[in-house]
């Protein structure tokens, strides 16, 4: 069964709105979590690094006023789009390397976000 | 150059053929290697580590070649399950992956 959970699975909202993305690890604990993007036909590109209890670490070109990113916990980090536009659909996952065990990072399902 | 390249394909092959994809990576400090596996819209999973010395998993061959920065996979046998996205993928440290764009493969009757 999934390791990381991803929720919503997929989400169409309009222009101008917020969109939240959950990413929750199921059965451990994870400090560390990372969030990418795949557009069509392209490969999956790391947006950020989400931190719990501290800031994220955002990847060059990523701007970190419009992806909100919050490692509350350490089994939750949330992706907010704010004020969102049609170039920001996409394809949002979010991963997960279980800790002591680095061999196997784990994805979420992912959330195909589409905005109209 | 990006950071970790793949022939985009796609491999159009026959059930039962051998077919081998290729990846080159430029971060000569990357620590760890793995083949992953993608479906039309669904998130990668992990199909194998991939070490220096080869590993195998069934009808699965992986080979890294350090010196050259050259990642390899093997599959025999291909079945028609085996259709999907191939993603060679490179941990340059502090577990951030970097992902090529991945090889399409198409396994035919």
């Amino acid at each position: 069964g999934a390791v990381v959970s991803q929720h919503p699975s997929w989400v169409i909202c309009k222009s101008g709105t917020s969109v939240k993305i959950e990413c929750r690890s199921l059965d451990f604990q994870a400090t560390t979590m990372f969030w990418y993007r795949q557009f069509p036909k392209q490969s999956l590109m790391l947006m950020a690094t989400s931190n719990e209890g501290s800031k994220a670490t955002y990847e060059q070109g990523v701007e970190k006023d419009k992806f909100l990113i919050n490692h509350a916990s350490l089994t939750l980090s949330t992706l907010t789009v704010t004020s969102a536009h049609p170039e920001d659909s996409s394809f949002y996952i979010c991963s997960a390397w279980r800790e002591n065990m680095n061999t196997e990072a784990f994805f979420g399902q992912g959330t195909r976000l589409t905005v109209v | 150059r990006k950071e970790v390249e793949q022939d985009p394909g796609p491999f159009n092959v026959p059930e039962g053929a051998t077919v081998a994809f290729n990846c080159t990576y430029s971060n000569s400090a990357s620590q760890s290697f793995f083949w992953y596996r993608q479906d039309c819209r669904k998130e990668p999973k992990l199909l194998m580590s991939v070490y220096s010395s080869g590993n195998e998993d069934g009808r699965f061959t992986a080979q890294l070649n350090r010196a050259s920065q050259y990642i390899s996979l093997l599959i025999r046998d291909s079945k028609l399950s085996d259709s999907a996205t191939y993603l060679c993928v490179v941990n340059t440290g502090f577990q951030k992956l970097v992902f090529g764009t991945g090889t399409r493969l198409l396994v035919s009757p």
